[in-house]
């Protein structure tokens, strides 16, 4: 079974500081990588996909994330955060087998907290 | 569309109630799932469904039960609660993208069993 792992538990980034959360996944075979952001007692709102084509991959409210494959890696950045980012982040893998690729695995989330 | 729904908001419940969570969805998506999200351990699959009349389990499903009568809808039956179930229950609907899926996901119900 493939398995998620995000390394940073809490990220706390002053204004304007440029941000990365690091995502690994294990599975050897084709993927499927999303990043979804929690902010406090919300659901989840997908913040960008990658399914395949260009590994630099750019997402809503200016995240981007880039699909290193023989890193097995999927991190996420922005170059300037803002306190409305503070939400808690989450990576997500699904192996893509071409009948269908249903089951999520999501990594533990990584808190972020940004300082004004 | 009001996307992925789920009733209720909140639910207080005691050792050995049952009740069902319900989630609908109005994009005619043929996957649903349900996942259930416990502080530090980022979300984890209970079951889903591929359409309906088809379902399977995910990586935590003792305790639940699923059927999927119909496109729109597929509730979560909890048979007999227990104070290790409680957390947040999200659903998600999803649709074929030719080369992926992704989903969408409900706003959450907040279960508490005492």
């Amino acid at each position: 079974a493939q398995s998620v792992s995000q390394h940073n538990h809490h990220v706390i980034l002053s204004e304007a500081a440029s941000l990365e959360l690091g995502c690994n996944y294990s599975y050897g075979g084709t993927v499927n990588l999303f990043w979804y952001v929690q902010y406090p007692g919300q659901h989840l709102q997908l913040l960008l996909k990658y399914f395949s084509g260009d590994p630099l991959v750019k997402g809503i409210k200016g995240f981007e994330a880039e699909f290193i494959k023989s890193k097995f890696s999927f991190n996420l950045r922005k170059p300037s955060v803002q306190w409305s980012d503070t939400a808690e982040y989450f990576c997500a893998v699904t192996p893509y087998s071409g009948a269908g690729s249903y089951q999520l695995t999501f990594g533990k989330g990584t808190k972020l907290s940004v300082i004004p | 569309n009001a996307g992925v729904t789920q009733t209720p908001k909140f639910q207080v419940l005691k050792t050995g109630q049952s009740m069902t969570l319900q989630c609908a969805q109005d994009m005619n998506h043929e996957y649903m799932s349900w996942y259930r999200q416990d502080p530090g351990m980022g979300l984890r699959l209970i079951h889903y469904s591929v359409g309906a009349g088809i379902t399977d389990q995910g990586e935590v499903p003792n305790g639940y039960n699923v059927s999927r009568s119909t496109t729109e809808d597929f509730p979560l039956r909890l048979l007999s609660a227990a104070p290790s179930q409680t957390s947040v229950y999200f659903c998600a609907s999803s649709y074929s993208e030719g080369v992926g899926e992704t989903q969408y996901f409900g706003p959450g119900t907040r279960l508490l069993v005492l």
